[in-house]
């Protein structure tokens, strides 16, 4: 049973635009959702995250936008240069040191 | 400050060979984790230690997979024997104590193992 599912599998943005992948989680008792970017040959790192208290956050041109009574939420990135060619994770877990709940991933490619 | 450090970075052997992979956490990083990440998909937990012990290991194949994680720092995992569905990448990460907050994970680099 897949916890986390998310789309698109891959992406292609041009430059200057919005890039916006978007995750579903079915277990409620998840209560903090991460969104880590993956280059190649790199671990994971950790992009930004969000708590259900709050439906939107933003840093940068990263934004992550959640609705908590369809249990969704969406990466928004605008403004995409090539630099943010990458994969990107959408991640769901609780509160402690609790593993991490990966989506399959979306590879972005920003293209000129 | 040093992240995660993970060796080998990159292992080929031949099946029903045993392998083994060493993980550093970031100092002071009281929660160890190892992922297993197979290609185009996300990672999934192998197993979690707090400390020396290990609090999670459900999704270990215990047949051929192990772990340890001696005097709560380093951490080897091994299998034995290795079979051509355990290529993959095997990526460690590590966070502060456990508390009553949200804990950033943080990764290494990963070993990726081929086995022909």
């Amino acid at each position: 049973q897949q916890q986390v599912k998310q789309s698109p599998q891959s992406l292609i943005v041009q430059k200057g635009g919005i890039s916006i992948i978007n995750c579903a989680y079915e277990n409620t008792a998840f209560d903090y959702f991460p969104w880590y970017q993956q280059f190649p040959g790199k671990g994971p790192a950790l992009l930004i995250a969000i708590r259900p208290d709050v439906s939107e956050k933003k840093e940068g041109r990263f934004t992550i936008s959640f609705n908590k009574s369809a249990k969704q939420f969406s990466l928004h990135i605008m403004d995409s240069q090539p630099g943010d060619s990458a994969t990107y994770f959408c991640a769901a877990t609780r509160k402690g040191n609790t593993p991490l709940v990966f989506g399959k991933g979306t590879r972005l490619s920003v293209i000129a | 400050e040093a992240g995660v450090v993970q060796s080998p970075r990159y292992k080929i052997i031949e099946k029903k060979q045993p392998v083994a992979f060493w993980c550093n956490p970031i100092s002071g990083h009281n929660t160890l984790y190892w992922y297993l990440q197979n290609l185009g998909q996300g990672p999934e937990l192998l197993i979690r230690y707090e400390n020396e012990e290990a609090v999670d290991d459900s999704q270990l194949p215990k047949d051929r997979f192990s772990a340890e994680r001696l005097k709560g720092v380093d951490s080897t995992l091994k299998i034995q024997p290795a079979e051509l569905g355990d290529s993959a990448v095997y990526l460690c990460a590590s966070s502060p104590r456990q508390g009553g907050s949200y804990n950033e994970q943080f990764f290494g680099p990963g070993t990726r193992l081929t086995v022909l």
